[in-house]
C-alpha cells in the first residue's frame, strides 16, 4: 500500500512556505524524503527513524509522528531551486528487507 | 566517485525482443533494488536484493527477472517485453536493507513498440 501524499501539487511564490504531508495505513519503521527534478534521478533529502524525530538542513525540515503514521516536510522561505517533485518513502515496521514504498509525489512549483 | 550506473540510458525496442538493463554500484552496498516510474503513480518497486544470490519480488514483478551474481551488479531482464512495460526505470542501492539512504542511478527510459 503506497503512502498517501498531500497536496498533489502546489504553486508558490519565491519566499513562501510549503508543507507536504505523507500518511501511511501501516505502522512505520522509517520515513524517507526525496526530491526529483524533471528527467533526473530522485535525490535523498533526509530520513526519520524515530517517532517524534525532527530533522532539517538549510530551510528544509521534516517531522515524523509514529503514532499517527504520518510525516510532514516543511520548506521555509522557498527558493527557485526547490522546484521539483517530492516523494516520501516508507519502510513498514516488521517489514523485513522489502525496502521503500513511495507515495505518488507532490509537484512543487516555485515562481519568481 | 560513489555512484550507481545504468545502461542503456535510452532504449526503444519491439514487443517480445529480450533485453537487459544493467545496474552497477561502486559503494560496496549490500542492498539493491529496481523501480519503475510512471506518470501519476510514483516509484514502484519491481525486485530487490539483500545480497549476492538473495533476491525477492517487489510490488510489480510480473514480466521481469533479476539476478545478483556479484555484489556490485544487479541487472534487470525483460524476457518478452510488452508495451505496458514502457516506463522510466531506476536502479537504487543502499548500505543495508533498512534505515539507510538509497542512491539512485540516472534512469533508463524504455519504450516498447
Amino acid at each position: 500500500q503506497q503512502p498517501v501524499q498531500s497536496p498533489q501539487a502546489v504553486i508558490l511564490r519565491e519566499g513562501e512556505d510549503a508543507v507536504i504531508n505523507c500518511s501511511s495505513s501501516k505502522a512505520l519503521y522509517s520515513v524517507h524524503w526525496y526530491r526529483q527534478k524533471h528527467g533526473e534521478a530522485p535525490v535523498f533529502l533526509m530520513i526519520l527513524l524515530k517517532g517524534g524525530e525532527q530533522k532539517g538542513h538549510d530551510k528544509i525540515s521534516a517531522s515524523f509522528n509514529e503514532k499517527k503514521q504520518q510525516s510532514s516536510l516543511y520548506l521555509t522561505a522557498s527558493q527557485l531551486s526547490y522546484s521539483g517533485t517530492y516523494f516520501c518513502g516508507t519502510e513498514r515496521r516488521g517489514g523485513g528487507a522489502d525496502g521503500l514504498t513511495f507515495g505518488k509525489g507532490t509537484h512543487l512549483i516555485i515562481q519568481p | 566517485e560513489a555512484q550507481v550506473t545504468q545502461n542503456p540510458r535510452y532504449l526503444i525496442t519491439v514487443t517480445g525482443k529480450k533485453l537487459t538493463v544493467t545496474c552497477s554500484q561502486n559503494m560496496n552496498h549490500e542492498y539493491m533494488s529496481w523501480y519503475r516510474q510512471d506518470p501519476g503513480l510514483g516509484l514502484r518497486q519491481i525486485y530487490y536484493s539483500m545480497n549476492v544470490e538473495v533476491t525477492d519480488k517487489g510490488d510489480v514483478p510480473e514480466g521481469y527477472k533479476v539476478s545478483r551474481k556479484e555484489k556490485r551488479n544487479f541487472p534487470l531482464i525483460l524476457e518478452s517485453p510488452s508495451p505496458n512495460q514502457t516506463s522510466l526505470y531506476f536502479c537504487a542501492s543502499s548500505f543495508t536493507a533498512r534505515g539507510n539512504e538509497q542512491f539512485f542511478g540516472p534512469g533508463t527510459r524504455l519504450t516498447v513498440l
